[in-house]
């Protein structure tokens, strides 16, 4: 089955910086690649997604990276800001209809003011 | 957009004791309702995937006699914690999958903290 690997496990960066997260999968299969931000305590929400057969997507201060040969996928956050700390994790999936996730361990991002 | 509720958001119940899960898809029909729990600081690990009017396919390693789970329509599931014990207090969070092509149902429930004392 697909096994998705994400790094770092914590993150800190200074308000501001940049914060890249990395993630691999196995199966050369899966099609799509979402992020998600978890706040504690709350459900994980939707940022960005990425689709096999593009290789980036930005969207304001938040872009994803793909690169299908290799199997990774990263998240790319530009001018951080304290509200961005939280919990984000990736996952991979054979289609976005009908399809389950397999999720990443996660990262928690800390952006220190 | 899509909306998926999810009730209770958290419950506290005695060791021995059944406690009931529902998700709703709001807006649209969920033909695909997926379960997950997440352990505190860790990911979210799938227990089942549920599709209306059908048995649930369980992920290995989760009782299917301990997680019941009931996807009777288009727009609710539920899963019950049989004879819970304080080793399933988790964070229980439903997912509703899509239909055909669009991106619907990649939007979680709120979650349910379960508290097994």
């Amino acid at each position: 089955g697909e096994n998705v690997e994400q790094h770092p496990s914590t993150l800190s960066v200074q308000e501001g910086d940049s914060a890249v997260i990395k993630c691999t999968y196995s199966d050369s299969a899966s099609n799509y690649f979402p992020w998600y931000k978890q706040e504690l305590g709350k459900r994980p929400q939707l940022i960005i997604d990425i689709r096999s057969n593009v290789g980036e997507k930005k969207d304001q201060r938040i872009a994803v990276t793909l690169n299908k040969t290799a199997k990774h996928f990263s998240l790319h956050i530009t001018e951080t800001q304290p509200e961005d700390s939280a919990v984000y994790f990736c996952a991979a999936s054979k289609g976005w209809s009908g399809q389950n996730f397999v999720f990443g361990p996660g990262t928690r991002l800390s952006v220190l003011p | 957009g899509a909306v998926v509720s999810q009730h209770p958001s958290w419950v506290i119940c005695k060791s021995g004791t059944s406690v009931k899960i529902e998700c709703r898809s709001l807006d649209f029909q969920a033909t695909t309702m997926f379960w997950y729990r997440q352990f505190p600081k860790q990911s979210l690990m799938l227990m089942a995937t549920s599709n209306e009017g059908s048995k649930a396919t369980y992920e290995q390693g989760v009782e299917k006699d301990k997680f019941l789970i009931n996807h009777a329509s288009l727009t609710l599931s539920t899963l019950t914690v049989t004879s819970a014990h304080p080793e399933d207090s988790s964070f229980y969070i439903c997912s509703a999958g899509g239909q055909g092509g669009q991106n619907y149902g990649y939007t979680f429930g709120s979650g349910t903290r379960l508290t097994v004392v």
